[in-house]
């Protein structure tokens, strides 16, 4: 299947500070890219879907200058967590999808805020 | 509002049996199904898909078998061995036009553990 890299695997910040997560497919070219989050012991939850070359289309509930997306080339799309808190510590997972529906996962981000 | 259920959390299966896992879901718009398999702090891995307009789909040991009419669907492992022991998620997408359009929809997941 197709690859899709997920960086960093882990990040450890304080509260206040600003997390960038990238999401790179890595053998083919992503015009729409997806986040999720997993909480502990529950499914994967969209966040957003990422469109290369304009602007990302937020779930109901998600805070989009919280949640800061950006899709610039279709390769890579990255997550930014502003101001991040305590709250926001959680498993951040990216997919993209070569064109059909079968979506590639990335391996995936755990965010720590102390 | 689930949309998709996964209604058993978790099934133990001996090595060399078959593992059946179960999906149900409400949304008659969903037109194309998935199944991944998850370990801890990995993302998803993509294992079997089936349209709507199949009812069996066999991949090697992974079959996936749908029923529209009951809008169930069922991931069957045989044989089953002990590195299939994971978190098997369904997924569900709508290939139609509008906000939900290309949109996976996970089940909660079921653990399976395949002993020796």
């Amino acid at each position: 299947g197709a690859v899709v890299s997920q960086h960093p695997s882990r990040v450890i910040c304080k509260s206040g500070t600003s997390v960038k997560i990238e999401c790179r497919s890595l053998d083919f070219q992503a015009t729409t890219m997806f986040w999720y989050r997993q909480f502990p012991k529950k499914s994967l939850m969209l966040m957003a879907t990422s469109n290369e070359g304009s602007k990302a289309t937020y779930e109901q509930g998600v805070e989009k200058d919280k949640f800061l997306i950006n899709h610039a080339s279709l390769t890579l799309s990255t997550l930014t967590v502003t101001s991040a808190h305590p709250e926001d510590s959680s498993f951040y997972i990216c997919s993209a999808r070569t064109g059909g529906n079968i979506q590639y996962f990335g391996a995936g981000t755990r965010l720590s805020v102390l | 509002d689930q949309q998709v259920k996964q209604n058993s959390p978790s099934l133990s299966v001996q090595e060399g049996r078959i593992s059946i896992l179960n999906c149900d879901y409400t949304n008659s718009m969903f037109d194309y199904f998935l199944w991944y398999k998850k370990y801890p702090a990995e993302g998803p891995t993509f294992l079997i898909s089936i349209s709507s307009i199949k009812d069996k789909n066999e991949d090697g040991r992974f079959t996936v078998f749908l029923n529209k009419s009951a809008k169930h669907l069922s991931l069957h492992i045989v044989p089953s061995q002990p590195g299939d022991s994971a978190v098997y998620f369904c997924a569900a997408i709508s290939s139609a036009g509008g906000t939900s359009y290309g949109k996976l929809t996970f089940g909660q997941g079921t653990i399976l553990t395949v002993h020796p």
